[in-house]
């Protein structure tokens, strides 16, 4: 099965300085790339994806890269605000075109912003 | 839009007692539902996949007879804990796929359960 493995585990970080969290997969059958930051006691909420036939996408201040040939992907906050501050989780999964897959997830960052 | 509600919010019940959480898409409908468990500081664990109108496919480990999945609509998934003992206290969330479109997943607020 899938292995999705997520660094650092914790990221402090100087308010409006940029925050970059990396994660690998093991599958390379995986084409879905999701991101989601939890605060705490709630679920996860989306915050951007990538899909396996682009390279990067972006939203404002996030940024999301893939690297296929390295099954690797990464989350780029820039200008980062004390709002911010949650835990991001990675995940991966194949989304087949049929019915949806379960998510991999990595196993979370702690990004603290510093006032 | 795509917003999932989860009932109730937290529970405490005693063990050997049976607790039904329910998981709902509000605004669209949903293929497939899935079923996720979080223990403090730790991932999401996938337990199980909910297709509506078919069985539940569980993952390994996880015993399809003490946790009970009913996807009764395309807006209403419930999972069961079945006599619920302490170890199975945990954060209990649920997410939801688009009927069309791409498969994004949407997450409810979660359900903590503290079994006594």
């Amino acid at each position: 099965g899938e292995n999705v493995e997520q660094h650092p585990s914790t990221l402090s970080v100087q308010e409006g300085d940029s925050a970059v969290i990396k994660c690998t997969y093991s599958d390379s059958a995986s084409n879905y790339f999701p991101w989601y930051k939890q605060e705490l006691g709630k679920g996860p909420q989306l915050i951007i994806d990538i899909r396996s036939n682009v390279g990067e996408k972006k939203d404002q201040r996030i940024a999301v890269t893939l690297n296929k040939t390295a099954k690797h992907f990464s989350l780029h906050i820039t200008e980062t605000q004390p709002e911010d501050s949650a835990v991001y989780f990675c995940a991966a999964s194949i989304d087949s075109g049929g019915g949806a897959d379960g998510l991999t997830f990595g196993k979370g960052t702690h990004l603290i912003i510093q006032p | 839009g795509a917003v999932v509600s989860q009932h109730p919010s937290w529970v405490i019940c005693k063990s050997g007692t049976s607790v039904k959480i329910e998981c709902r898409s509000l605004d669209f409908q949903a293929t497939t539902m899935f079923w996720y468990r979080q223990f403090p500081k730790q991932s999401l664990m996938l337990m199980a996949t909910s297709n509506e109108g078919s069985k539940a496919t569980y993952e390994q480990g996880v015993e399809k007879d003490k946790f009970l999945i009913n996807h009764a609509s395309l807006t209403l998934s419930t999972l069961t804990v079945t006599s619920a003992h302490p170890e199975d206290s945990s954060f209990y969330i649920c997410s939801a796929s688009l009927i069309r479109g791409r498969k994004t997943q949407y997450f409810g607020p979660g359900t903590r359960l503290l079994v006594l």
